[in-house]
């Protein structure tokens, strides 16, 4: 079992929908989650951080946090074609120095 | 700087040749990361550096995979002899050491070993 786990899709949704993006991690005692939007050929980029239970919202993106399930799951409402990207879930593991374990990414495609 | 610079953007090595990839963290930011991503995967843990101390080093995938911090900002991986199977985008990353410990990624170096 790898130690973050998301759906490699791909996820398509039309223009206008939310799109959901789900992530599981395996180590319980994992603090900090992060998720990256990235575009092909270019690098990843921050686009949240969840450090508690529940819900963190900005702009069209909400990440949800369930540490009980160990999930993880970005919203993105009011999807764009400009959002079309692959989304990496990322977690700092306990036991870790600082370092981040990315998941292998979700490729999500808005359609116009 | 603004964000966190690499150098060089692409390289191309033949078999057996050494290569040095070079990376500017964000200005303060005194950790820095190395990841190794391979086409369509999410990036693999290389090694950190606090200030000019490699605190962990367990993800470097041969001892061919050599990385300095020597004054604390600037940060070189080294490969020797590449292997085809070094072909990978390399990546850097940068963050603060205290408060929250978001990190933020270098544009990468493609290196394709021929």
């Amino acid at each position: 079992q790898k130690e973050v786990e998301q759906n490699s899709g791909p996820l398509s949704v039309p223009e206008g929908a939310i799109a959901s993006l789900n992530c599981t991690y395996s180590d319980r005692g994992s603090q900090s989650f992060f998720w990256y939007r990235q575009y092909s050929g270019k690098s990843p980029e921050l686009i949240m951080s969840i450090y508690s239970n529940g819900d963190k919202e900005d702009g069209r993106f909400t990440a949800q946090l369930n540490k009980a399930s160990q999930y993880v799951s970005l919203l993105i409402r009011d999807s764009q074609p400009s959002d079309s990207a692959t989304y990496l879930c990322a977690a700092q593991l306990s036991g870790s120095a600082r370092q981040l374990t990315f998941g292998s990414g979700t490729q999500l495609t808005v359609l116009p | 700087g603004a964000g966190v610079s690499q150098s060089p953007r692409y390289k191309v090595a033949k078999r057996g040749q050494d290569v040095a990839l070079r990376c500017d963290p964000i200005s303060g930011h005194v950790s820095l990361f190395w990841y190794q991503q391979a086409l369509g995967q999410g990036p693999e843990f290389l090694t950190y550096f606090q200030n000019e101390a490699q605190l962990d080093k367990s993800g470097l995938p041969s001892d061919r995979f050599f990385a300095e911090r020597p004054e604390g900002s600037v940060s070189t991986l080294k490969i020797q002899r590449t292997q085809q199977e070094d072909s990978a985008v390399y990546l850097c990353a940068s963050s603060l050491l205290t408060g929250n410990t978001e990190a933020f990624f270098g544009q990468g170096t493609r290196l394709t070993v021929v």
